[in-house]
């Protein structure tokens, strides 16, 4: 067990650019989220995914975001035509109802998104 | 909609000595849970406590341990014996109960351990 892990670390990009992060939840976890973090603030919920489906989006995930985990494994969160608005951390959490810890969801170290 | 706060930014202790960060939150449901999460500098969020809200009995995990007040809606966290390592970013956070279910978290609390 390695543990989440989140690629890359940190981007930088232009506005207008396209980004996108991955996400690779804690293996057998078959749920995992994304939340957004800004500066001082707590996370944010983003998305949920059970397995490959996308059960809930929050209202802060604009039609510029989309999610996907095509084989209910690893996970991508794009975001099309960024904005100064978008810097954050972004980060990926995963949890599992059949382990000794449902209730608790592991949280990966995180991609801080800059947009100049 | 659920909602949580915490209403200090910023505390700091003694090493060794016991430090209390406030949490309150608001909700219309009877089956949910609360959490702490440590967000050390730089390093990944860990979940520090949690408490079921059907049981009476505050949670205590080590030197940590939560004061559950349900009919208040407050839920602090109690470190003792505070150590240098316990410097981070605390949040508190609500979910709701049944199968998968996002975490709303408050707006954190920085803790500095003075040496």
């Amino acid at each position: 067990d390695t543990g989440v892990s989140q690629d890359p670390r940190h981007k930088i990009t232009k506005r207008g650019q396209n980004v996108t992060f991955r996400c690779d939840p804690i293996s057998e976890h078959n749920r995992l989220y994304w939340y957004r973090q800004t500066l001082g603030q707590g996370p944010e919920f983003l998305t949920y995914f059970q397995n490959e489906a996308q059960l809930e989006k929050s209202r802060l995930l604009s039609d510029r975001f989309s999610a996907e985990r095509p084989k209910g494994s690893f996970s991508t969160l794009e975001i099309q035509r960024t904005e100064q608005g978008d810097s954050a951390m972004y980060l990926c959490a995963s949890s599992s109802p059949t382990s000794g810890r449902a209730y608790e969801q592991f949280f990966g170290p995180g991609t801080r998104l800059t947009v100049l | 909609a659920q909602t949580v706060t915490q209403s200090q930014p910023e505390m700091s202790v003694q090493e060794a000595e016991t430090v209390t960060l406030s949490c309150t939150y608001d909700t219309s449901e009877s089956d949910y849970y609360l959490f702490w999460y440590k967000q050390p500098p730089s390093r990944q969020m860990i979940l520090v406590i949690r408490q079921e809200a059907y049981k009476q009995q505050n949670a205590t995990e080590n030197r940590f341990s939560v004061n559950f007040q349900k009919a208040a809606k407050s839920f602090s966290l109690k470190i003792s014996d505070s150590q240098l390592g316990d410097a981070a970013m605390y949040f508190c956070a609500y979910r709701r109960g049944g199968g998968a279910q996002k975490l709303v978290f408050g707006q954190g609390t920085r803790l500095t351990i003075n040496p």
